[in-house]
């Protein structure tokens, strides 16, 4: 089993639409998530972190936590042709620097 | 430095020859992580330091990889013997490193594309 796993889509999605990204791990003392969005050719950039159970919103992005089905997911709503990107969800290891990542999912948002 | 730096931006080799990539942090930063990310993949975790130490040396993939860093600052990554499977992206990144798993933000560069031919 994957330490984190991510469908990796692609997912498509109309313009204003809602996009819904999910990522599940594998170890249960994580204690922080993160979604970094990545444009082809380009370095991951921080979008979102969450470190408590529920719901985290941050314009027209919310992080949902869930520590006891080990599930964390990005909802974008609004979806723009500039959210079109690869979505990676990254975990950080318990007591530890070491962030480890999905393997990302691909986000098309339709015009 | 205002953002982190890596260098070359684009290297290709011969099959079997070594490598260096290296690293130059945003100033300040005690944490530095190298990854790897093959074409239309995630991020594969290679090494991390915290200061000049590497507590976590897991993700090296063999022994023909190595990692240095000296002066908490700029960091190496060395590739010996490289073989065609060493061809990716290595991206490098840089953390304040003091406020572990609370508002840790990983800055990336803008990575060193490698090709073993």
């Amino acid at each position: 089993q994957k330490e984190v796993e991510q469908n990796s889509g692609p997912l498509s999605v109309p313009e204003g639409a809602i996009a819904s990204l999910n990522c599940t791990y594998s170890d249960r003392g994580s204690q922080s998530f993160f979604w970094y969005r990545q444009y082809s050719g380009k370095s991951p950039e921080l979008i979102m972190s969450i470190y408590s159970n529920g719901d985290k919103e941050d314009g027209r992005f919310t992080a949902q936590l869930n520590k006891a089905s080990q599930y964390v997911s990005l909802l974008i709503r609004d979806s723009q042709p500039s959210d079109s990107a690869t979505y990676l969800c990254a975990v950080n290891a318990r007591g530890t620097y070491k962030y480890i990542f999905g393997t990302g999912t691909r986000l098309k948002v339709l015009a | 430095g205002a953002g982190v730096s890596q260098s070359p931006s684009n290297k290709v080799t011969e099959k079997g020859k070594d490598v260096e990539l290296r690293c130059d942090p945003i100033s300040g930063h005690t944490a530095l992580y190298w990854y790897r990310q093959s074409l239309g993949q995630g991020l594969e975790f290679l090494i991390y330091f915290q200061g000049n130490s590497a507590p976590d040396k897991s993700g090296l993939p063999s022994d023909r990889f190595s990692a240095e860093r000296t002066g908490g600052s700029v960091s190496t990554l060395t590739i010996q013997r490289t073989q065609q499977e060493d061809s990716a992206v290595y991206l490098c990144a840089s953390s304040e490193g003091w406020r572990l798993g609370a508002n840790e933000k990983l800055f990336f560069g803008s990575g060193t594309q490698l090709s073993v031919l």
